[in-house]
């Protein structure tokens, strides 16, 4: 069982919808992070969020926005996506950013743009 | 820059066969490594990791050993199952402060009865 937990599952919006991914993680971690997965690849960073404050903004689009409510939520809003970003959105955290610090993935939420 | 190599796949065996799967690493510094697997439909699991050179990770059967000399990180287990059949990334942590991880590009491993 992952003990970083992202919903929904799967979603499907289209081009002027919004829309927002939820992860949540209660192991105390004051790292976490939005990365983008496409088929067949590795995971893309997009964001870093540390001590809740935004350490890393991956050149990412505005149609993009991250949020941090506390240090247990992380949550990705998304508006007037394109097709092209259809993906699988993965959340992950991690006790801090030091480089024995392993980062945990939640399952991922499909997203589908039509 | 970091960078990670590791071999294309797919790889397909026999269950019971031993597996490999090479992972090469280029880094500032003393990273650390790491192999995750990501089983089809699900996000990516840690599956071990080694934080220092000549470290052993080991994990459900899995092994690799932090090879500095070589900047290897070779992924092992000795008879794969069909439930293993997954894709496997190696990756690597540098530096404090580091909060990115370098993935190689992904092994598909498929498992056969």
């Amino acid at each position: 069982d992952t003990e970083v937990t992202q919903t929904p599952k799967h979603l499907v919006m289209g081009m002027t919808n919004k829309k927002s991914l939820k992860c949540e993680q209660h192991m105390g971690h004051r790292a976490m992070y939005w990365y983008k997965q496409k088929a067949k690849k590795p995971p893309e960073l997009m964001f870093v969020y540390s001590y809740e404050k935004l350490s890393i903004n991956e050149s990412v689009p505005s149609r993009f926005s991250p949020e941090c409510p506390n240090s247990s939520l992380l949550n990705l809003h998304l508006h007037a996506l394109q097709p092209e970003d259809s993906a699988l959105y993965l959340c992950a955290s991690s006790q801090e950013g030091s480089y024995n610090s392993p980062l945990h993935f939640g399952n991922g939420t499909r997203l589908t743009v039509t | 820059g970091n960078s990670v190599t590791q071999m294309e796949g797919p790889v397909t065996l026999s269950e019971e066969a031993f597996l490999t799967i090479n992972c090469t690493y280029t880094a500032t510094g003393y990273p650390s490594l790491f192999w995750y697997v990501q089983y089809p439909g699900e996000g990516l699991q840690l599956l071990l990791k080694a934080t220092k050179a000549d470290d052993k990770g080991s994990n459900k059967g899995f092994e690799a050993t932090y090879r500095k000399e070589t900047t290897s990180f070779h992924l092992e287990k000795g008879s794969v199952q069909v439930s293993d059949s997954a894709v496997y990334f190696c990756a690597l942590l540098s530096g404090a402060g580091s909060y990115q991880l370098t993935f190689g590009k992904g092994t598909k491993l498929s498992v056969i009865p």
